[in-house]
């Protein structure tokens, strides 16, 4: 069972570079999320999903955009990268509403970098 | 003031040591509270959910004070393996499911 799967791990772009993570997960949840976390940040949320086709803006979602068109994967995109968006990026999913359970199940993390 | 604020640590503890963390929070209408775990490097996973009457899981016991909107966390016998950063996560309104803390460091010495 591979739960949640983020590729690429490891990403270094130059300012103005274009760019898609991707975010697969085989539970069957509804809900998925974007994080990033930067040091003296903790995580902050960009985007989420709570079903097919859907997507709502988080705290920090200037600078990308997100799609869900099939349920089990959700694309974080960067149109125009930079340096700002340095982080690492989580993404994460949930089966029910995660306010009620808490239980969001991560993958590992992808490190980006812009030059 | 910050929606949800931890002291960042680092607390550093001996092997055996009891350590309690705390974790204030600003929506007084919150209604669900964890937390999590994360490993240096690593992605966070949830340790445990706090709830009103309190609850325990091993060493581990969790408490809610609504009255001053803080959660604690108290880790009895610390191991070498409880070293992390530990999460305290609130539900939130508005466009944030879960609002996650900045983190509070711990390492423990052998």
């Amino acid at each position: 069972n591979a739960g949640v799967t983020q590729t690429p791990k490891f990403r270094v772009l130059k300012t103005g570079q274009s760019m898609t993570l991707l975010c697969a997960q085989d539970m069957n949840h509804e809900y998925m999320y974007w994080y990033r976390q930067d040091p003296g940040m903790g995580l902050r949320l960009i985007h989420y999903s709570v079903g097919e086709g859907t997507t709502a803006k988080g705290e920090v979602p200037d600078g990308y955009n997100v799609s869900r068109l099939k349920k089990q994967n959700f694309l974080l995109g960067l149109e125009s990268a930079a340096p700002s968006q340095t982080s690492v990026y989580f993404c994460a999913s949930s089966y029910l509403e995660v306010a009620h359970t808490g239980e969001l199940f991560f993958g590992e993390g992808s490190r980006l970098t812009v030059l | 003031r910050k929606e949800v604020e931890q002291d960042p640590g680092p607390f550093n503890v001996p092997e055996g040591a009891t350590v309690a963390f705390n974790c204030t929070y600003s929506n007084s209408a919150s209604q669900s509270f964890f937390w999590y775990r994360q490993d240096c490097r690593k992605e966070p996973k949830l340790l445990m959910s706090v709830y009103s009457s309190g609850n325990e899981d091993g060493r581990f016991t969790a408490q809610l004070n609504r009255a001053s909107q803080y959660i604690s966390l108290l880790i009895r016998d610390s191991k070498l393996s409880d070293s992390a950063t530990y999460l305290c996560v609130v539900d939130a309104s508005g466009n944030t499911p879960l609002v996650f803390g900045k983190g509070t460091r711990l390492s423990v010495i052998a």
